[in-house]
């Protein structure tokens, strides 16, 4: 199989702190990871594309001091939503691509972040 | 304008039948991958099946089939004999090829929320 985890699952935290999202490919390894997010009720946005070794593209819109991306190895991807604010509060969900190759794209079981 | 259109945000289905869940994209570039996911209230996305711009034939996994019309840019979901733990989300994506190779992001659409009825 291909199995991707996320940690934590869940997390609450006050406004103005920083939260950390990891992201692993459990069985396979990934030289691009991508990180997306869904308020509810909503479609998926994707965020940014991380890459092993290099630094992260991030799409339009998204501040990339805001959401520090690190792809420290070909089985970790970090999210680091900085100084969160209520608007943060959202699901984030990270996945990711084998790097043997293959179209299909391998999906965490998000976290939910909530700010207070 | 939007990549993706789902223009069905929810569906009421009787258990058993089959059910069609639409899908048009918009991209100029020849070389792309269509996906539908299913999301549960959990929050998991689960893959279901995949098309890619140049495969000749329409994809299946199961009960679930793909509908790809290439001229019109459409590609719907078919799910047979539905099943009462059908009931979810579902999510058409796209990811085309972006300059510099390498893997790229979907682009979904808004979702359709399939309610499968006893």
């Amino acid at each position: 199989g291909a199995v991707v985890s996320q940690h934590p699952s869940r997390v609450i935290c006050k406004s103005g702190t920083s939260v950390k999202i990891e992201c692993r490919s459990l069985d396979f390894q990934a030289t691009t990871m991508f990180w997306y997010r869904q308020f509810p009720k909503k479609s998926l946005m994707l965020m940014a594309t991380s890459n092993e070794g290099s630094k992260a593209t991030y799409e339009q819109g998204v501040e990339k001091d805001k959401f520090l991306i690190n792809h420290a190895s070909l089985t970790l991807s970090t999210l680091t939503v900085t100084s969160a604010h209520p608007e943060d509060s959202s699901f984030y969900i990270c996945s990711a691509s084998k790097a043997s190759g293959g179209a299909e794209q391998f999906f965490g079981p998000g976290t939910r972040l909530t700010v207070l | 304008a939007q990549k993706i259109t789902q223009t069905q945000p929810g569906m009421f289905v009787q258990e058993k039948e089959a059910v069609t869940l639409d899908c048009t994209y918009d991209t100029s570039d020849p070389s792309y991958g269509l996906f539908w996911y299913k999301q549960p209230s959990s929050g998991e996305m689960i893959f279901l099946i995949y098309q890619g711009s140049y495969d000749q034939q329409n994809a299946t996994e199961g009960r679930y089939s793909l509908n790809f019309q290439k001229a019109r840019k459409s590609a719907n979901l078919v799910i047979s004999a539905s099943q009462l733990g059908d009931s979810a989300m579902y999510f058409c994506a796209m990811r085309e090829h972006r300059m510099g190779g390498g893997a790229d992001g979907l682009t979904f659409g808004k979702g359709t929320h399939l309610i499968i009825q006893p």
